[in-house]
């Protein structure tokens, strides 16, 4: 059973640090993309960002390009994502998620076939 | 960016019922890279199809979807209880990846 397990949220000031962890099990997780998507309270989904298998490739969304960084340790099936100079906008529950590849057209893209609970981030003073 | 639209923002609906939901994009999706998921209270996204009309694993067939180019819907034939929820469409072929506003299905 494919099971993503975040942790490492909570509150921080304005300006302030965080990292998140993901702890994946029941699939080979250096086998497949991953990625962080994001839901401000009571809002919808915004996709944050990224990461290749081997960490070679990684995508953010603009809003956080410079401040969050996303990085896999594959030998501990772990995910993180590294967040600095946190915003007012940035609280949210931050989800993991697995990518896994779908093509049509001749073409193929990403898509999230399963998601973590999620860890809430509160980023106020 | 590609901004989706759904409509209408809440369906009020009776178990039995058909529901009809709406997701309209602002410029082609690529390769019908639209998907939707459904989302409970307090719980992470659940995919429900890929590629507009694929259902994922485990789906039931009481779901279906359809759609090209900009506009995609999803069906619901026979509401079940577990099916109030909020959807959102998402396409996943153009970066940034984006998600619509959501439909609340809730019961009437």
């Amino acid at each position: 059973e494919v099971q993503l397990v975040e942790s490492g949220g909570g509150l921080v000031q304005p300006g302030g640090s965080l990292r998140l962890s993901c702890a994946a099990s029941g699939f080979t997780f250096g086998s497949y993309w991953m990625r962080w998507v994001r839901q401000a309270p009571g809002k919808g989904l915004e996709w944050v960002a990224d990461i290749k298998q081997e960490g070679t490739e990684k995508y953010y969304v603009d809003s956080v390009k410079g401040r969050f960084t996303i990085s896999r340790d594959n030998a501990r099936n772990s995910l993180y994502l590294e967040m600095n100079s946190l915003r007012a906008e940035d609280t949210a529950v931050y989800y993991c998620a697995r990518n896994q590849g779908y093509c049509s057209g001749g073409r193929c893209a990403l898509l999230s076939d399963y998601w973590g609970q999620g860890t809430l981030v509160t980023v106020s003073s | 960016e590609i901004v989706l639209t759904q409509s209408p923002g809440t369906l009020s609906l009776s178990p039995g019922e058909r529901a009809t939901l709406s997701c309209r994009a602002s410029q082609t999706v690529t390769s019908t890279f639209l998907a939707w998921y459904q989302q409970k209270p307090g719980r992470a996204p659940r995919l429900l199809m890929n590629s507009a009309s694929y259902r994922a694993t485990g789906v039931p067939d009481r779901f279906s979807g359809i759609g090209s180019g900009t506009d995609f819907t999803l069906t619901i034939n026979r509401l079940e209880p577990e099916d109030f929820a909020v959807y959102y469409c998402h396409q996943y072929g153009d970066s940034p990846f984006t998600f619509g506003p959501g439909t609340k299905v809730d019961v009437k």
